[in-house]
């Protein structure tokens, strides 16, 4: 059975950093584009970040650029979120979502989330 | 960036009720449309991607339609497990995708 499971979530300060985790499982992680997806309490879905297959590309959203990065280990099938400088506003959901590789791109698979709350 | 604006944000309807949702883009994605159901508490689920292809396993109740700017998702015959928020994503721009605002369906 195709699964993500992400972890690595908590309680964190106000310009401190923390890293997400999504293990993979059921299919071959390394065939797959990968994306960190998040939602804000009682919010809508916003893209985070995305890597290629072979780790070889990223993409950002603006809310990201240069405090976020996306990495993978595919020996491990595992993706990562590094989030440094973290604000309010980044409190969410942080969901990994696998892109269907699909002549139409559509995120057939989701993790269940992990919750990031900055406060202090 | 494309913006993606859903209407309505919120719905009621009753159950056997015939349901439509709309999704608009701020410029064309062509078909890359897709649609994706949340239950509370729970991870979103696809529905329809292409705009009208239905993804393995959900319900023949739900449909998608449009091309361009303007798509619906319909659901035929409202069932009490359909309480969620819908939400459509374009594709077009992949990876710089987006989502629209989602949309509350009660009963």
């Amino acid at each position: 059975q195709e699964q993500l499971v992400e972890s690595g979530g908590g309680v964190v300060q106000p310009g401190r950093s923390l890293r997400l985790s999504c293990r993979a499982s059921g299919f071959t992680f390394s065939y797959y584009a990968i994306y960190w997806v998040r939602q804000a309490p009682g919010k809508g879905l916003e893209w985070v970040a995305v890597i290629s297959a072979d780790g070889s590309r990223t993409h950002y959203a603006d809310s990201a650029k240069g405090r976020f990065t996306i990495s993978r280990d595919n020996s491990m099938d595992t993706l990562y979120l590094e989030m440094r400088s973290l604000g309010h506003d980044d409190t969410a959901i942080y969901y990994c979502a696998r892109d269907n590789g699909a002549p139409d791109p559509a995120f057939d698979s989701w993790g269940q989330g992990t919750l990031v709350t900055v406060s202090s | 960036d494309i913006q993606m604006t859903q209407s309505p944000s919120s719905l009621s309807g009753s159950v056997g009720d015939r349901v439509t949702i709309t999704c608009r883009a701020s410029q064309t994605v062509s078909t890359f449309l897709n649609w994706y159901q949340q239950k509370p508490g729970k991870a979103p689920k696809l529905l329809i991607y292409g705009a009208s292809r239905l993804q393995s396993g959900v319900p023949s109740r739900f449909s998608g339609s449009g091309s361009g700017t303007d798509f619906t998702l319909t659901i035929n015959s409202l069932q009490p497990e359909d309480i969620a928020t819908y939400y459509c994503q374009q594709s077009y721009t992949t990876p710089r995708l987006s989502f629209g605002g989602g949309t509350k369906v009660e009963i």
